[in-house]
């Protein structure tokens, strides 16, 4: 099974750029690292997914390093409406989400 | 977002009760998950339906009992509960039933047992 490990906060000035760091270094060579994040009161919202190439989309940017040990989600220019708790997450041998506790970040003015 | 809508957003009820949760979504979705979040513990995964099937059954006690009558509905059927089972209780969905596919969630049902 895929286990991921994230810190459990991050602080980030609004309007800066937000890294959030993911070691998963058990993660094998055809498995996909998914990150969700979750505002208070809210369910959990999908982000983004990557195997081994850079991924972006609308949302963020995921940069998976060459040795896919780790990754960094990177939301571009951080509003208040990004603090949450963003979850780095792998797949269970039944290909079903493995949530941690994940990164609580938190974007100050 | 309004794709995946669950009600009751809140609910307490005794130990005795019996109590259903209800799930739509409005995606067109062919799988739906239930999920259990409790206080500083990761989200559990409870159940998952693919077309209906109930698919995966993560040794969840019998006083949950889960019904998918179709593939836009889920429901979470509850009975005789414990003070154990006071949580955030979600509702997602997604085009297919593994965790590769984006999972879309409601907002949750707040439940909590007297």
């Amino acid at each position: 099974d895929a286990k991921t490990t994230q810190p459990p906060s991050m602080d980030c000035a609004e309007g800066r750029a937000a890294n959030l760091p993911c070691n998963h270094s058990t993660i094998s060579g055809n498995e996909y690292v998914y990150w969700y994040r979750q505002i208070h009161s809210q369910g959990p919202q999908y982000i983004i997914h990557g195997l081994k190439n850079n991924e972006t989309n609308e949302m963020a940017s995921l940069i998976i390093t060459e040795d896919r040990k780790s990754s960094t989600l990177i939301l571009p220019h951080a509003t208040l409406r990004d603090t949450a708790v963003y979850y780095c997450i792998g797949l269970d041998s039944n290909y079903q989400l493995i949530w941690g506790a994940g990164t609580k970040l938190i974007i100050k003015p | 977002e309004t794709g995946v809508t669950q009600t009751p957003r809140h609910l307490v009820m005794g130990m005795t009760n019996k109590k259903s949760l209800k799930c739509e979504q409005h995606l067109g979705h062919n799988a739906m998950y239930w999920y259990k979040q409790s206080a500083k513990k990761p989200l559990e995964l409870m159940f998952v339906y693919s077309l209906e099937e109930r698919v995966e059954n993560n040794s969840v006690p019998s006083r949950f009992s889960p019904e998918c009558p179709n593939s836009s509905h889920l429901f979470l059927h509850l009975h005789t509960l414990q003070p154990e089972d006071s949580a955030l209780y979600l509702c997602a969905s997604s085009q297919e039933a593994t965790g590769g596919q984006p999972q879309h969630f409601g907002d949750g049902t707040r439940l909590s047992i007297l």
